[in-house]
């Protein structure tokens, strides 16, 4: 009930395409769902997050998709660009501040 | 101006030595979190402090001591360390009542 299942495990995109990572879960009393993006040798760093009482957010080319009812969100990046070439984890958490992460996705935009 | 700092962030060392990681955040925040990532790239929390206070405590081998001296500090003693132990550990802080979690750099522990 705690895992967050992401998927795919690899993405590669050509630029200027769409690219869509997606994630579920179980545990219905998960109320923050982020997203971080992780380069090579760095730390995770948040990019977006949701609360389940909203459908989507958007911010630039970033937005999460997130339906309530199917225990899925989703992170849509609009106009892939070289430099998005990241490795993303979806997570999710509980008032604990406790993340449970997605497995990750690498992501690779071509030139 | 780095908000989470970690170091070392190489640590290259014997199996069975004893080894430390220390992390500092100078964010003014109140709550700090180590992790390990695995080769396969997994996250998974392993301790939290809230003021100096362990608050969460994952399933990890009493090997592993966490010490948060004050708030803005948290350190990982590692004792007898194993080959499964090689993996990158990574520190991370956030304010009570705020879920965003920012993390440091990183330290890539390899034991041999």
């Amino acid at each position: 009930q705690q895992q967050v299942k992401q998927s795919p495990q690899s993405l590669i995109v050509q630029k200027g395409g769409i690219s869509i990572i997606n994630c579920a879960y179980e545990n219905t009393a998960f109320d923050y769902f982020p997203w971080y993006q992780q380069f090579p040798g760095k730390g995770p760093a948040l990019l977006i997050a949701i609360r389940p009482d909203v459908s989507e957010k958007k911010e630039g080319r970033f937005t999460i998709s997130f339906n309530k009812s199917a225990k899925q969100f989703s992170l849509h990046i609009m106009d892939s660009q070289p430099g998005d070439s990241a490795t993303y984890f979806c997570a999710a958490s509980t008032g604990t501040y406790k993340y449970i992460f997605g497995t990750g996705t690498r992501l690779k935009v071509l030139a | 101006d780095t908000a989470v700092s970690q170091t070392p962030k190489y640590l290259v060392t014997q199996m069975g030595n004893d080894k430390s990681i220390k992390c500092e955040q100078n964010l003014g925040h109140d709550t700090m979190y180590w992790y390990k990532q695995d080769s396969k790239k997994f996250l998974k929390i392993m301790f939290s402090y809230n003021n100096k206070e362990l608050i969460i405590n994952e399933t990890v081998p009493n090997r592993f001591s966490p010490k948060s001296p004050d708030k803005a500090h948290l350190n990982l003693h590692i004792n007898s360390l194993e080959l499964g132990d090689s993996a990158v550990y990574f520190c991370a802080s956030s304010l009570r009542g705020a879920n965003e979690q920012f993390f440091g750099p990183g330290t890539r522990l390899t034991v041999l």
